[in-house]
């Protein structure tokens, strides 16, 4: 069965250091997501990326984040220059062509802790 | 406001009793979808189910069911003869038409199911 994949599972970073997660989605699916759970709390959503670019985003998707699909397989995350508060997992998430109105599946997540 | 409220914080059974888990939404659309998602202890997102708003019959699926009311803007779930490996954070979501493609979670309920 396909399934979304994310590397590394795990990351430690000292602050302001940069960092890139990687996502593999689902080969056919159309639609990329990355969400962020803080340790206890609730998944939140941060961006949406459609047809190479973005189409939406949150409040907690700042400057400091950007996404990029580099080639026809990867989806990364990358955040220029981490803070504490970013310490969360992240999940990256794929649906297919319909949107909105398709099940997302999500990754296993990376554990970003940022020292 | 929360578009998606999960009362239940924290919820302790014994192995077989049956358990439910509550899901209250907030919208204003008349399209949405509903899902749930299962995070284990490993911290993935499991998706269970996916329920259009225009589909309020009840969904089984061996021991899990779900109850789907639009007149009370809920969608329980329910764990019948509840096992060990059914402990875990269940979260509720939605995604609707005037939002976008983003999902919306709820806090998510802690199951714990004692031997």
């Amino acid at each position: 069965e396909p399934e979304v994949t994310q590397t590394p599972s795990h990351q430690v970073t000292q602050m302001g250091q940069e960092v890139i997660l990687r996502c593999v989605p689902i080969s056919n699916h159309l639609y990329f997501y990355w969400y962020r759970q803080i340790l206890g709390q609730k998944v939140e959503f941060l961006v949406s990326f459609y047809n190479n670019e973005i189409s939406e985003k949150s409040e907690i998707f700042d400057d400091q984040f950007s996404v990029e699909r580099p080639d026809g397989s990867n989806f990364t995350l990358k955040i220029r220059s981490t803070k504490l508060e970013d310490s969360a997992m992240y999940f990256c998430a794929s649906s297919g062509g319909g949107g909105r109105w398709e099940t997302q599946y999500f990754g296993p997540g990376t554990r970003l802790l940022v020292l | 406001a929360q578009k998606v409220t999960q009362a239940q914080t924290e919820i302790s059974v014994v192995e077989k009793e049956d358990v439910t888990l509550d899901c209250v939404y907030e919208t204003r659309d008349t399209t949405y979808y509903l899902f749930w998602y299962k995070q284990p202890p490993s911290g993935e997102l499991v998706f269970l189910i996916r329920r259009n708003s225009f589909d309020e019959q009840n969904e089984i699926s061996g021991r899990y069911s779900w109850n789907f009311q639009k007149s009370t803007s809920s969608f329980n779930f329910t764990i019948t003869a509840s096992q060990v490996v059914d402990s875990a954070v269940y979260f509720c979501a939605l995604s609707e038409t005037i939002t976008g493609n983003q999902f919306y979670f709820g806090t998510g309920t802690s199951l714990t199911v004692i031997p």
